[in-house]
């Protein structure tokens, strides 16, 4: 199984400052026949389903705002929100997509304002 | 507009069966894989199983396998998962989610999902 892990745990930033979150695989997820990074980031607010933020590590799903940012490849991946608003308060999830069905998560990192 | 809607939230007791659905609209259900993901109170997400509708193709964790079932009525356009015997440690929210349509078939991330539905085990 290919584990992945997220850190920080949790992470407390000021309105208008940069997010960073890190996400590492136990294998690498970058699929030879195609050159592509397997790897997937979430966002889930309390009470809702998880929403789709980027994909291939770094390909931003339609209406997310552009402060949000993937980059990485192998085994080590990040995400970034440049500029942090209020309603970007949630907890993350990365996703690798390599090993289907068995598309796992990391652990997930909530993010605070402080 | 793609959505999923979800049946409601279930109460049961142990040893008790239950099926819960996922209706889908707004997209070509057949040609979508669609499945579902559990979260544990308070914890993360865990993939459970998938299903292609066209071909009832269906693909379970290891760690769920024998434990639950899925399947797919094409002309309901509805994704189900069932138990025949529950347990506590069945309780969570269940989120049905249907996979991004790329050529990468199975492996792909997954796009739209629904509201969820919470499942609880107790005697």
């Amino acid at each position: 199984d290919i584990v992945m892990t997220q850190s920080p745990n949790s992470l407390a930033v000021s309105l208008g400052e940069r997010a960073t979150i890190n996400c590492k695989s136990s294998q690498s997820l970058l699929h030879y026949s195609n050159n592509y990074n397997y790897l997937a980031w979430y966002q889930q607010k309390p009470g809702q389903p998880p929403k789709l933020l980027i994909y291939w590590a770094s390909t931003r799903e339609s209406g997310v705002p552009d402060r949000f940012s993937g980059s990485g490849s192998g085994t080590d991946f990040t995400l970034t929100i440049s500029s942090l608003q209020a309603e970007d308060v949630a907890v993350y999830y990365c996703q690798q997509y390599y090993s289907a069905p068995m598309n796992t998560f990391g652990q997930g990192t909530k993010l605070e304002i402080k | 507009e793609v959505q999923l809607v979800q049946s409601r939230g279930e109460i049961k007791k142990p040893g008790d069966s239950l099926k819960i659905s996922c209706k889908a609209s707004g997209y070509t259900f057949s040609n979508s894989w669609i499945g579902w993901v559990r979260q544990m109170p308070g914890k993360g997400l865990e993939w459970v199983a998938v299903i292609y509708p066209r071909d009832s193709n269906i693909r379970v964790t290891p760690s769920f396998q024998g434990q639950v079932t899925i399947s797919a009525d094409e002309s309901l356009t509805t994704a189900y998962l069932q138990w025949s015997t529950l347990k506590a440690s069945d309780s969570g929210i269940y989120y049905c989610a249907k996979l991004r349509t790329l050529p990468t078939g199975i492996s792909a991330p997954a796009d739209v999902w629904g509201q969820g539905t919470m499942v609880t085990v107790s005697s």
